[in-house]
């Protein structure tokens, strides 16, 4: 089963209004990504964990949140939306490795309004 | 930083058409070079890898190489038929990135039946 699964497919917020985006996989994976597309845009790695090793990157760090409290599940958190998170967020988890291959969610489409 | 550049957003064929996509890279480490293909209401998912210059990587029909000296790389199919319909996306690994995948961003291929 190579599945990483994604909920829920469409979710609807508020500006200034909290978020909780949640994936999971049962690959056993140590490395789960999440991904920001946005139309005409290529996706944005926001941040990753390796095994519980939370990375972010430098220009969403304060944005983004994340929690892995076992192997299989990871969460995105924003604590305050702005129309500006509005966009289709991907998950994905793979092997350690430079050359491994990342296995994508179907996404959760975000609308902040 | 690193960069990826793909410069067609959107590409109309016929079946039995030839396919061919473009990238151009940039990065200081050794590149692992990846084409991932999103049909609609999945996530993305590995079509193929390229890891040596002047190497192809080949899966499903489809074939990419790399030219180091140029920094880059295609994708290419002889005869696209209906199912190949799908957004493709070049992306890189670099070697002193990490775990990153940088992504470029997106070409919609429709084939006319």
């Amino acid at each position: 089963d190579t599945t990483v699964k994604q909920n829920p497919r469409y979710k609807l917020a508020r500006v200034g209004k909290p978020v909780n985006l949640i994936c999971s996989q049962t690959m056993n994976h140590d490395t789960m990504y999440w991904y920001q597309k946005k139309p005409n845009q290529a996706p944005k790695l926001l941040l990753f964990y390796y095994d519980k090793i939370l990375n972010r990157e430098a220009d969403t760090f304060e944005k983004f949140q994340s929690s892995r409290p076992n192997n299989s599940f990871c969460s995105l958190y924003i604590g305050s939306a702005g129309l500006e998170y509005s966009a289709m967020y991907l998950c994905a988890s793979s092997r350690a490795g430079s050359a491994e291959t990342l296995y994508f969610g179907s996404g959760t489409r975000l609308t902040v309004l | 930083g690193d960069s990826v550049i793909q410069m067609q957003g959107q590409v109309t064929l016929s079946e039995n058409d030839f396919l061919f996509i473009n990238c151009t890279y940039s990065t200081t480490g050794y590149p692992t070079l990846f084409w991932y293909v999103q049909y609609s209401g999945e996530g993305p998912q590995l079509l193929l890898q390229v890891t040596t210059a002047n190497n192809k990587g080949s899966s499903r029909g489809f074939e990419a190489t790399y030219d180091k000296g140029t920094t880059s790389f295609h994708l290419q199919k002889t005869s696209v038929q209906e199912i190949d319909s799908a957004v493709y996306y070049c992306a890189m690994r670099a070697s002193n990135m990490g775990y990153k995948l940088t992504f470029g961003t997106g070409t919609s291929l429709l084939v006319d039946p």
